[in-house]
């Protein structure tokens, strides 16, 4: 079975600074998928970013860029000019290549931007 | 509004009745995906259907069952409801693996 660690719980920073979150992962497969999910006390779950294994670029999506470390089974979320509005849980998702279709998620992370 | 459309948002029911939450995905999206969001779990994956069949099957209790219409909306049926089944149930629609997946905004069920 795949697995997906998100290491710390919570996390907080202060508004225009710089954080990152960190995920690993447990699998046998050479091809798949990785995703950082965010929900906000919305509860909605929004699409941050994602990236496929077979590329070597890390994955940016404005303000948030990935560390893909594929032989570490590493995959950190940085968040840069932090905002307000990025206070939210932040969910790490495997999605294999050859497992079938679901996504595993990490337990996520909770992250406080400060004013 | 992400597309994929959940009802409803909340609901609040006595142990031991059953309940039907509904879900239609994203326009063109072939599979939905049902997940279940508790405190102490995390997100569990429940179950998946693509295009009217069942394709997967996570971890989901024999009282609760799923489908998926020929017009691609889908129910996901919880019966014989337990206190413990009280959490934020989650439909999802995807298009390819690539692009992941597209959530809805949840049902939160309170059983009493």
């Amino acid at each position: 079975a795949q697995t997906v660690t998100q290491s710390q719980p919570e996390m907080s920073v202060q508004e225009a600074e710089t954080v990152t979150l960190s995920c690993t992962y447990d699998t046998s497969e050479n091809n798949y998928y990785l995703f950082w999910y965010k929900q906000p006390p919305s509860r909605q779950m929004i699409l941050v970013i994602r990236q496929e294994a077979y590329k070597q670029q890390n994955a940016t999506e404005n303000r948030f860029s990935v560390n893909f470390q594929k032989a570490a089974k590493s995959f950190s979320l940085k968040i840069s000019d932090s905002q307000l509005g990025d206070t939210a849980m932040y969910f790490c998702a495997f999605k294999g290549g050859n497992t079938g279709n679901q996504f595993y998620f990490g337990t996520g992370t909770s992250l406080t931007v400060i004013p | 509004d992400s597309g994929v459309t959940q009802t409803p948002k909340h609901l609040i029911t006595a142990t031991g009745q059953r309940v039907t939450l509904r879900c239609s995905p994203r326009s063109g999206d072939l599979s939905v995906y049902w997940y279940q969001q508790s405190l102490d779990q995390g997100l569990q994956f429940l179950i998946q259907y693509y295009n009217g069949e069942e394709r997967a099957k996570g971890n989901i209790l024999e009282r609760f069952s799923a489908q998926q219409f020929p017009d691609l909306h889908s129910e996901l049926n919880l019966s014989s409801l337990e206190l413990g089944d009280s959490a934020l149930y989650f439909c999802a629609s995807s298009k390819t693996d690539y692009y992941g997946y597209t959530f809805g905004s949840g049902t939160r069920l309170t059983v009493v």
